[in-house]
């Protein structure tokens, strides 16, 4: 099962509402990564999860909070976001941190209005 | 440092090849490559390691310069399959024992019968 999925597939909210985001992977990787994605641009790493600790956080907005319950596991709670937060939310995980191939999932259009 | 990718987009007829160049100004430790098709998930196509080794799809072959710092994808005998969007990645360590992947660009491939 090579597999990453994601919840929901879309999601509108509304400047003040509070929402999650959810990634699981079963493949026993042990890194995950949260990464937004703007139409036409490239993936930008928000966060990186290493052995279920937060290893890497970019300089990323406190109105998106990274959490990881388990190893199978990643939410992104968002609260009070902006218009501009509008994006594609993916999530990756890979077997380790350093050099090795990162699965995506599908991802989570998000619409902040 | 975001890498550069060359060229931008490009255009080839079923059977034609394409080569995909990706650049960077700093020391390179890893350069992955991605293609993403329109409103999916970017997909895993090749790891090139410092050192020579490689790991990805048998189809799929590519170089990876450490003293120029670049790496070229190259697609033979294309399919219309292969039309999307081809990210190159280079990854670097960053603190607390981490490692990030910072994405080009992109480069668009349309394949056309």
């Amino acid at each position: 099962d090579t597999e990453v999925t994601q919840t929901p597939k879309h999601l509108v909210m509304g400047m003040t509402n509070k929402k999650s985001l959810k990634c699981e992977q079963h493949m026993g990787h042990r890194a995950m990564y949260w990464y937004k994605q703007k139409a036409k641009k490239p993936p930008e790493l928000m966060f990186v999860y290493s052995y279920e600790k937060l290893s890497i956080n970019e300089s990323v907005p406190s109105r998106f909070s990274p959490e990881c319950p388990n190893s199978s596991l990643l939410n992104l709670h968002l609260h009070a976001l902006q218009p501009e937060d509008s994006a594609l939310y993916l999530c990756a995980s890979s077997q380790g941190v350093a050099l090795w191939e990162q699965y995506f999932g599908p991802g989570t259009r998000l619409t902040v209005t | 440092q975001q890498p550069v990718q060359s060229p931008q987009a490009v255009i080839l007829r079923e059977g034609e090849d394409a080569v995909i160049n990706c650049s960077s100004s700093k020391a390179l430790y890893s350069v992955h490559w991605y293609r993403q098709k329109h409103g999916e998930a970017p997909v895993f196509l090749m790891i090139l390691l410092k050192g020579g080794e490689q790991k990805g799809h048998e189809k799929i072959s590519a170089s990876f310069n450490e003293k120029k710092q670049q790496s070229s994808l190259y697609l033979t005998a294309s399919q219309l399959s292969y039309s999307g969007t081809y990210f190159c990645g280079t990854g670097r360590p960053s603190g607390a024992g981490s490692y990030q992947l910072t994405f080009g660009k992109g480069t668009k491939l349309s394949v056309i019968p």
